[in-house]
Order: C-alpha cells, then sequence, then structure tokens
C-alpha cells in the first residue's frame, strides 16, 4: 500500500518565479491537507481540499493556492515567491467522515523548496 | 485559540537512558493528540495518537505517552533510548475545521533529541 508521495524532491527557484508541487495521497484517502515547515521550525496549517475544494485555509496570503483531483491527488501552488517562502512543503492525507476523523493523517517526505 | 507547547528545544540522553519529552496544549475540548517524529531531511511520521478512551497510548518504537487533562499535558516516554532514536519529535493537536468537519493539525515547535554513546 502506497503512502503519501511527493514531487518533486527538491527544487531551486529564484524570487518571483512560480512553483507547483504535487502530491498523491494515501490509498483509500480522500483529503489532502498542505504544510509548510521553516527551518527549525513546526509544520504550518496551509489548506485543507476536500472535494475538490479548498475548505479551509491557515493563515497564509493569496499567492498559495492549490487544486484538488478528481483522483484526489493535489498540487500547491505558489506565486510571486519570495525569500521567505523556501522551507519544506509537506503533504498530508486523511479520511474524512461525517465530521469525525477516521483517520489520523499521513504525511509525505516533504518538497524541499529553497528560493534564491 | 489552539496551541501547543514543548518546553524543551533540545535533549540530551544517554543510550539506554530513559526519556521523556514534555508537552503541553490548549485547547477547549477533548484533543486529539499526536506524536510525531522526523528525522533529518525527512516527513515526518505518526509515533502515536490519542483521540479518547485510556489515557496511557502505546506507540510505535516503544514509545508510549500519558494525556493528563489536569495538566493539560501529552508527555512521550520511553524506558531505555536506542542511538537511532535521534531525531526531531513533534506534538501536536488536532483542530476541528469548522467547515468541513475533518480537522487540521497544529504543532509545536519541536524537541531536537541527541543521544549519546
Amino acid at each position: 500500500d502506497a503512502g503519501v508521495t511527493q514531487s518533486p524532491t527538491h527544487l531551486i527557484k529564484t524570487r518571483g518565479q512560480q512553483v507547483t508541487l504535487r502530491c498523491s495521497p494515501k490509498s483509500g484517502h480522500d483529503t489532502v491537507s498542505w504544510y509548510q515547515q521553516a527551518l527549525g521550525q513546526g509544520p504550518q496549517f496551509i489548506f485543507q481540499y476536500y472535494e475538490e475544494e479548498e475548505r479551509q485555509r491557515g493563515n497564509f496570503p493569496d499567492r498559495f493556492s492549490g487544486h484538488q483531483f478528481p483522483n484526489y491527488s493535489s498540487e500547491l501552488n505558489v506565486n510571486a515567491l519570495l525569500l521567505g517562502d523556501s522551507a519544506l512543503y509537506l503533504c498530508a492525507s486523511s479520511l474524512l467522515s461525517g465530521r469525525i476523523p477516521t483517520d489520523t493523517q499521513y504525511f509525505g517526505p516533504g518538497t524541499r523548496l529553497t528560493v534564491l | 485559540a489552539q496551541s501547543v507547547t514543548q518546553p524543551d528545544i533540545h535533549i540530551t540522553v544517554s543510550e539506554g537512558a530513559s526519556l521523556e519529552l514534555r508537552c503541553n496544549y490548549s485547547y477547549g475540548a477533548t484533543p486529539y493528540l499526536f506524536w510525531y517524529v522526523q528525522s533529518p531531511g525527512q516527513g515526518l511520521q505518526l509515533l502515536l495518537k490519542y483521540f479518547s478512551g485510556d489515557t496511557l497510548v502505546q506507540g510505535i518504537k516503544g514509545f508510549e505517552a500519558e494525556f493528563k487533562r489536569s495538566q493539560s499535558s501529552f508527555n512521550l516516554r520511553k524506558p531505555s533510548v536506542h542511538w537511532s532514536d535521534a531525531a526531531e519529535y513533534f506534538c501536536a493537536v488536532g483542530s476541528p475545521l469548522s467547515n468541513t468537519g475533518g480537522f487540521k493539525t497544529i504543532f509545536g515547535a519541536g524537541t531536537r533529541l541527541f543521544v549519546k554513546a
């Protein structure tokens, strides 16, 4: 059973550029969340996708956007990159059933983004 | 607002010694609580979780954690540390999302564990 996968593993961009990160959830999961983990800090919630819609967003600007596809995979897009966007971006998947999570979130290995 | 505090930025333990990592949370209702471990350059691996029931939770790799509502704590313990346990440990609380059900995970800042021979 494949876990959560993310691509690419590493990425180097320059300020002002745009980037797209990809995530495939664990088999059977329908919900994808994205987190940003800056160096030396805990992950911070960016947003969550369920039924192809953004359901909730953390304290991140509109430069951060996403998408969820019918197969539940997801993309995270960041526009107008800033040096401060350099971080490990983690994708987590879970199964949402009613209002109680039936499973915990499982995290992918992350994409390391470096902005120069 | 929900929050998680890990008071120790780093801890050094001798191999074979016992370990306790502290975690305090702020949450209005019964929390969903987690401990994750992250090795350098890696993603997060779930060690254990508490949703309800028995307040002493057993996890993988010989870890356990105890939920103490009166102290708002969820400390992680291991009786005998191995060199391979050296990593970053994150305590986290599940915070319900108002729009959908489900929850987001709020993490503490982490505790770096060093293991000395």
